[in-house]
């Protein structure tokens, strides 16, 4: 089955630096990558999906990048801001087998002011 | 719009007990997920419904587990026989699916403690 492996498990950064997570896939037939941020006490939240199709996506100060053929994706943060300090998790799923996500085992952001 | 609810929001039983664990998806989504949050396993899939189809239990962890979806909105999962392995967060998610789009949104969680 899919295999996901996320780095790093934590990161600091300081308020105003990027911050980059990397996630890489085993199935190849994957072609659905979402991006979830966990906050203490909460479920996960998407902060933003890329498809196969697309190689970069982009949402204000956070961005998607997928190499295929690498079978790596990677979140990238600007700016980063304290209320970005939480859980992310990235996920893969085949959109035509149910889309059953398989996650990474997280990162934990910290952004210090 | 509301968005995935789940109850109760915590729920402590003892070993043996059974337990039952409710997922209101948000309106109009057909697809259904249920997955568990452990500090050993991580975030994992569990079951998935869609539409009137045949669920997928391919991620269920042993027959003491068991979900149904009743007029497809409201999920229930239950757990018979609970044992202390099966302590962890219950996630529920539902998504729009039919030609997209295919994002999956979260409830908050029911935590489930096994003493």
């Amino acid at each position: 089955g899919e295999n996901v492996e996320q780095h790093p498990s934590t990161l600091s950064v300081q308020e105003g630096d990027s911050a980059v997570i990397k996630c890489t896939y085993s199935d190849s037939a994957s072609n659905y990558f979402p991006w979830y941020k966990q906050e203490l006490g909460k479920g996960p939240q998407l902060i933003i999906d890329i498809r196969s199709n697309v190689g970069e996506k982009k949402d204000q100060r956070i961005a998607v990048t997928l190499n295929k053929t690498a079978k790596h994706f990677s979140l990238h943060i600007t700016e980063t801001q304290p209320e970005d300090s939480a859980v992310y998790f990235c996920a893969v799923a085949n959109m035509e087998y149910g889309n059953k996500l398989v996650f990474g085992a997280g990162t934990i952001l910290r952004v210090k002011s | 719009g509301a968005g995935v609810s789940q109850s109760p929001s915590n729920k402590v039983t003892e070993k043996g007990k059974d337990v039952e664990l409710r997922c209101d998806p948000i309106s109009g989504h057909t697809a259904l997920y249920w997955y568990r949050q452990s500090l050993g396993q991580g975030l994992e899939f569990l079951i998935y419904f869609q539409g009137n189809s045949a669920p997928d239990k391919s991620g269920l962890p042993s027959d003491r587990f068991s979900a149904e979806r009743t007029g497809g909105s409201v999920s229930t999962l239950t757990i018979q026989r609970t044992q202390q392995e099966d302590s962890a967060v219950y996630l529920c998610a539902s998504s729009s699916q039919r030609g997209g789009p295919y994002e999956q949104y979260f409830g908050p969680g029911t935590r489930l403690t096994v003493t």
